[in-house]
């Protein structure tokens, strides 16, 4: 079936990095763009960006450059988002999703929690 | 003013119907933009529920049953979900979205449903 499987929670000290991987699976990876939304504890959804999974080239949402990096490994279906310099406010529940045509988010990874405490 | 505007809470009884509202910020036309609405329960992932931008382009997610619809409301400038037939399964968050200027997404601050 189709599905994104999003890696483990992941607890870093501030200023670590984080590499957070979302595969996919049961349908053609590069047929669609790939999106990462941020949810901070008790709070909404915010969309941080996408990636175009034929190109590998990734748009990022305003608030989202500089420290967070989307990258592909088409090879394996695999995205990732790296976040670096993190921050206690980078603690959040991290989702990619994919999008279709239409431009639904129509299928979402499990989230991946990263924790960021000294 | 926040692109989109959603009430923070909603309660309504099982059985009777739920009307969200979606509020797109004056100078922003509902009329031209798809609203994508999405669910998602306490400890869950969000899923799709669907889209509507007008009765001849709309999408019903995957496996989402048919009392969940969608509207606008040109008046005020607004997105609507609709639930009929509420069950207590539907207490969950409940996010709007667009394609702001087909460039970025934005996400509601989302709506809280209570079945009592």
């Amino acid at each position: 079936q189709v599905q994104l499987v999003q890696s483990g929670s992941e607890l870093k000290k501030p200023g670590a990095s984080v590499k957070v991987s979302c595969k996919a699976s049961g349908y053609t990876f590069t047929s669609y763009a790939m999106n990462w939304v941020r949810q901070a504890p008790g709070q909404g959804l915010e969309w941080m960006g996408w990636i175009n999974t034929n190109t590998g080239n990734p748009t990022y949402a305003q608030g989202f450059t500089g420290r967070f990096v989307f990258s592909l490994d088409t090879s394996v279906s695999t995205a990732y988002l790296q976040i670096s310099s993190l921050k206690a406010e980078d603690t959040a529940v991290y989702y990619c999703a994919r999008r279709d045509p239409s431009g639904a988010f129509d299928i979402w990874g499990q989230g991946t929690m990263v924790t960021v405490s000294s | 003013q926040p692109v989109l505007t959603q009430p923070t809470s909603l309660s309504a009884s099982p059985g009777a119907s739920a009307r969200f509202t979606c509020t797109l910020r004056s100078g922003i036309n509902v009329g031209t933009y798809r609203i994508y609405w999405y669910q998602q329960k306490p400890g869950s992932l969000p899923r799709y529920l669907l889209r509507y931008k007008s009765d001849s382009d709309k999408q019903q997610g995957s496996g989402v049953p048919s009392r969940f619809s969608g509207s606008k409301d040109a008046s005020t400038n607004a997105g609507l979900l609709l639930i009929s037939g509420l069950q207590s399964e539907d207490e969950a968050d409940y996010y709007c979205a667009i394609w702001y200027s087909s460039t970025y997404v934005v996400f509601g601050g989302g709506t809280k449903l209570t079945v009592l």
